[in-house]
């Protein structure tokens, strides 16, 4: 069964290092989505991404991150500078239309300090 | 009000129990509802997808939404030991302003002992 990756799984950075988180969106599917969980809180979207444009945006995603499909298949999430509060958990998550089911990868670790 | 309610329990059943988790929301513009259950710090697994108002069966999977009254229900019944997990509800009102963005509730942490 097709499935959404993410690498790495963990990254632990120090505080205004930049850092970039992978996704393989399962391949068929056109739009692609990044949230964040922080440990014990809600899941909350950060972006959505269709036809190589950002189409929304939370106010989370401030001018820090950045997303990028480089290639095919690797959708890509920036931090430009991290800060002790961007630690969390980041999900990549793709569908084939919008709106529609999202399917979630395992998600990255990501500890600043 | 928050956009999505949910209790975030923890609930506690004996195996063979049947299930009900629920979320309430605010904004009439949600048309698509959906069940995630998330293990300890992995991604979110898609259980359940229902479009509008109305019921939907998977297996020991029932869910059911009500939209005059802003209110979803996943039901499971025959409860096992490995649906232990945190239960999302999500919602989206794509196709209108929102292209896709899903709203999550808090997450209900479920437990069935055998």
């Amino acid at each position: 069964e097709p499935e959404v990756t993410q690498t790495p799984s963990h990254q632990v950075t120090q505080m205004g290092q930049e850092v970039i988180l992978r996704c393989v969106p399962i391949s068929n599917h056109l739009y692609f989505y990044w949230y964040r969980q922080i440990l014990g809180q809600k899941v909350e979207f950060l972006v959505s991404f269709y036809n190589n444009e950002i189409s929304e945006k939370s106010e989370i995603f401030d001018d820090q991150f950045s997303v990028e499909r480089p290639d095919g298949s690797n959708f890509t999430l920036k931090i430009r500078s991290t800060k002790l509060e961007d630690s969390a958990m980041y999900f990549c998550a793709s569908s084939e239309v919008t709106g529609e089911t999202q399917y979630f990868g395992p998600g990255t670790r990501l500890l600043v300090l | 009000q928050k956009e999505v309610e949910q209790d975030p329990g923890p609930l506690s059943v004996p195996e063979g129990a049947i299930v009900s988790l629920n979320c309430t929301y605010s904004n009439s513009a949600f048309q698509y509802f959906m069940w995630y259950r998330q293990y300890s710090r992995k991604g979110p697994e898609l259980l359940m997808y229902t479009y509008s108002s109305g019921n939907k069966e998977d297996g020991r999977f029932t869910a059911q939404v009500d939209k005059s009254s802003k209110y979803i229900s996943l039901f499971i019944r025959d409860s096992q030991p490995s649906d232990s997990a945190t239960y999302l509800c999500a919602m989206s009102d794509a196709g209108g302003t929102s292209y896709g963005k899903l709203t999550f509730g808090q997450g209900t942490i479920l437990t069935v002992h055998p």
